[in-house]
Parts: structure tokens; sequence; C-alpha cells
């Protein structure tokens, strides 16, 4: 149970265009999503949480109109990275979680190359 | 804030052998910790947790201890197997945030 999973696993694009990553929830409603950003050989750092319905939260530093979070549904929310520029090429993380739980479960990751 | 730091950054081991990840809190207030386990390319998977009224919890070969007084967690992976071989990090929340800061990881390899 408890499955997670993200769409595209990578993603090539072009700079200055825009990528929409998907990150679902399988077998249960996901009342809060967070997503993570990871550079090689790096921690994972989070991005924004998003509650179901409501406005993401950012994190301190991260760029709420450059990265677009959507969480419409209890099983997907949305980031779309837009103006893409190669410093955002990273191995995006989402995970996700419902009311009471303490644990995350990630999702296995999508990929963005900016050329 | 809450500071989670974790040591070893890379072990090696030969396959049979323990390891030991331990990790570090700063906030007392923290009072769960899972461990993750992160393959070349993929997500982290939870491979265990612990909750701070228990001081050990144990599933197979992988068990984790905590101290709450110390306030510092381990993981131990008792006869390692090569398909241990990965990244594993240490993570704590707080009641009152939905975060999980994470530590900053541990690239375990297990040697033939």
């Amino acid at each position: 149970g408890a499955v997670v999973s993200q769409h595209p696993s990578w993603v090539i694009c072009k700079s200055g265009t825009s990528v929409k990553i998907e990150c679902r929830s399988l077998d249960f409603q996901a009342t809060t999503m967070f997503w993570y950003r990871q550079f090689p050989k790096q921690s994972l750092m989070l991005m924004a949480t998003s509650n179901e319905g409501s406005k993401a939260t950012y994190e301190q530093g991260v760029e709420k109109d450059k990265f677009l979070i959507n969480h419409a549904s209890l099983t997907l929310s949305t980031l779309t990275v837009t103006s893409a520029h190669p410093e955002d090429s990273s191995f995006y993380i989402c995970s996700a979680s419902w009311v009471g739980q303490e644990t995350q479960y990630f999702g296995p990751g999508t990929r963005l190359l900016v050329l | 804030g809450e500071n989670v730091e974790q040591h070893p950054s890379t072990l090696s081991v030969q396959e049979g052998d323990s390891a030991v990840i331990k990790c570090t809190y700063s906030d007392s207030a923290s009072n769960y910790f899972p461990w993750y386990k992160q393959e070349l390319g993929k997500g982290p998977q939870l491979i265990i947790d612990i909750r701070s009224n228990v001081g050990e919890k144990k599933d197979q070969r992988i068990a984790v201890t905590l101290n709450k007084t110390a306030k510092h967690f381990s993981l131990h992976i008792t006869e390692t197997q090569p398909e241990d071989s990965a990244v594993y990090f240490c993570a704590a929340r707080m009641d009152s945030s939905y975060k999980l800061i994470f530590g900053s990881g541990t690239r375990l390899l297990v040697r033939p």
C-alpha cells in the first residue's frame, strides 16, 4: 500500500520552456503532498508543501512564481517549472501523506534536464 | 529550527558484516524518526521508523535505536548483502510541523 507515482520519469527541455510534473497517490487519498529537489550526491531539499484545495506553502528561497504547484484533488499534485533554465536541472521528487499519518511516501522521482 | 546531522557520509563493509549509521537531532520536540533507502536514480523508500515513546525497533535484519536524552538515533543493518548498497537518509519530525528534516545521507557499499 501507499504507492506514489510520478510522470514523466525524465524530461529534457529547451531553456525558456515550461515543464509540468505530475505526482499521484495510487491507493490512498493524499491530503498533503510535498515537493523536493535533489542535486547529485546531496540530500533532499523541501521546496514546498501543498494541501488539497489550498495554496502551496513554499520554503524560504524557493520562487513561487517559478515553481507553480497545484493540488486540485486528493490524488494529484502538479509541479510546473516555468521558464526553465539549465540551473533548474535536477531530480524532482514528490511525497504524499494523509491526516494523522507521520510517514511520507515518496514517488520515484523525475529527472529534469534543461538544455 | 530542527537540524539533523548524519555520520558517516560513506561506509564500506564486507558482505555479512554489520553496518551502523548514526544521526543526531537538535530539537527535543522531535518525536518521529524515519529511515529511508535511496537507490541510484530512484525515490527514497521507507525502511523503518521509530517514535519517541519507543527505544528500539527491529524488522528482520534492520533495527533502529533511539536515545532521547542524547538526542541521537541509529540504524543497524546486520548480515549485510550487496543489495543493501544504497544511500540511506535519516530524518526527524515534530508534531507541530508536518515537515521532515533530513540528514545529509550515508552512501553504503557492501563488498561481495
